[in-house]
């Protein structure tokens, strides 16, 4: 079965400094992953993915993410952070096959101070 | 408009009260999903349908019961709700896939059991 997990609860940087959050996976297959956004008082919404194609993968608003197999890791990154990027961040991997279903880590609180 | 909507956004009702939640899309997708969202807890799959005649448990499903009644809406239903439902619940819809297809998701409802 799948698993994802997100290492940190709660992640702080100032504004300017490096955003990392962690995501490791599990799964025997193959996997296709996924970041998403939750700003406060809304849905989730779709940062980027990975489906086999290139290992860095690029997404909206200046966050890419590089897909290691040998770490089993999709970490999120972002080189500048801003003070609009202060959101709930969650790692999601498919379970594969002809059910398409989401598995989602715990999710990350990223503050950005001032 | 949103692509997909759901109502209520919040609902505060009691212990053993009937609650239906619903959703509605206009992207045209086939698959159509229900999750619910708790404080450390990522996001917990309650439901899935992947058309209309197509409805299938997740993770969480008792408590809950759905209606697919068009490809557009979706609902859930808590049919005595009791107060560990109290949680935001999300919809989402996704296209037909091999597990590579995002999910698109709605605001949420808040809902709180007394």
């Amino acid at each position: 079965a799948q698993s994802v997990t997100q290492l940190g609860s709660h992640v702080s940087v100032s504004e300017g400094a490096l955003v990392l959050l962690r995501c490791n996976y599990s799964s025997s297959v193959p996997p296709y992953l996924f970041w998403y956004v939750q700003y406060p008082n809304q849905g989730l919404q779709l940062l980027l993915k990975y489906t086999s194609a290139a290992t860095l993968v690029k997404g909206i608003n200046g966050f890419e993410a590089e897909f290691k197999k040998s770490e089993t890791s999709f970490h999120l990154t972002k080189p500048s952070a801003h003070m609009s990027d202060a959101a709930e961040y969650f790692c999601a991997v498919s379970d594969g096959g002809s059910q398409g279903n989401l598995i989602f880590g715990k999710g990350t609180k990223l503050s950005v101070k001032p | 408009d949103a692509d997909v909507t759901q109502t209520p956004r919040n609902r505060i009702t009691k212990t053993g009260k009937r609650i239906m939640l619903e959703c509605s899309q206009t992207k045209g997708h086939d698959r159509m999903y229900w999750y619910r969202q708790d404080p450390g807890l990522g996001l917990r799959l309650i439901y899935y349908s992947f058309d209309v005649k197509d409805i299938n448990k997740g993770e969480i499903s008792d408590g809950y019961s759905v209606s697919r009644q068009a490809q557009a809406k979706f609902s859930l239903s808590l049919e005595s709700a009791i107060p560990n439902q109290t949680a935001l619940y999300f919809c989402a819809t996704s296209r037909t896939g091999m597990g590579n297809q995002p999910q698109h998701f709605g605001d949420g409802t808040r809902l709180s059991i007394l």
